[in-house]
């Protein structure tokens, strides 16, 4: 079975500045999909961004990107620009292959670190 | 763009009382999850559904029976509730189109058990 492992359960940024969100994972498949999910107070679940485990190059999507180190399993979210509206739970997030009919294509969650971002 | 469906937003049940949450995915989705996420918690696969049949099942109690119907919607049963059943239960849709891979959850129903 896949474990996510979000070791960090706190963090603080001053807005405007660059913070990192360390996830790991296991697994002993070769195909797989990661995604780190923000949860505001609201609790809506917001897909931030997906990394195809195929791809080398990490995604970036605005000021958000990762850092995908697959060898290592490791899978670090980079905000850059922190902004007040960044304030969050965030989910690091483990989705097997690329099934099509959504057998094993369950996510499984790390347990999230929560951002503060100081104005 | 229309997003995932979820009613009733809230919900206050006694325990052993019986519960049904419904989902309605985003239009030409085939595909839905339930999740489940205690207070404080990360979310937990319950079950999934692609057209309409059952695909894939998590950590669902026995007391917990879901389905999705013609219409792609799909229901949450849950009877004999126990206050550990207190949580956000959220519902998830996708389109079974190959290469489609996010998961688009809707707002979630908040269930609280007295």
């Amino acid at each position: 079975a896949q474990t996510v492992t979000q070791s960090q359960p706190e963090m603080s940024v001053q807005e405007a500045e660059t913070v990192t969100l360390s996830c790991t994972y296991d697994t002993s498949e070769s195909d797989y999909y990661l995604f780190w999910y923000k949860q505001p107070p609201s609790r809506q679940m917001i897909l931030v961004i997906r990394q195809e485990a195929y791809k080398q190059q990490n995604a970036t999507e605005n000021r958000f990107s990762v850092n995908f180190q697959k060898a290592a399993k490791s899978f670090s979210l980079k905000i850059s620009d922190s902004q007040l509206g960044d304030a969050a739970m965030y989910f690091c997030a483990y989705r097997s292959g690329p099934g099509v009919t959504g057998a094993n294509s369950k996510l499984t969650f790390g347990k999230g670190i929560t951002l503060s971002v100081r104005p | 763009a229309a997003g995932v469906i979820q009613s009733p937003r809230h919900l206050i049940k006694e325990k052993r009382e019986t519960a049904t949450l419904k989902c309605y995915p985003i239009p030409r989705h085939d595909t839905v999850y339930w999740y489940q996420q205690g207070p404080g918690q990360d979310p937990q696969f319950l079950i999934s559904f692609y057209e309409k049949m059952q695909s894939d099942k998590g950590s669902i109690p026995d007391r917990f029976s879901a389905q999705q119907f013609s219409d792609y919607h799909s229901e949450l049963n849950m009877s004999s509730l126990e206050l550990g059943d207190s949580a956000l239960y959220f519902c998830a849709s996708r389109t079974g189109t190959s290469g489609k891979v996010e998961q688009f959850f809707g707002p979630g129903t908040r269930l609280t058990v007295l």
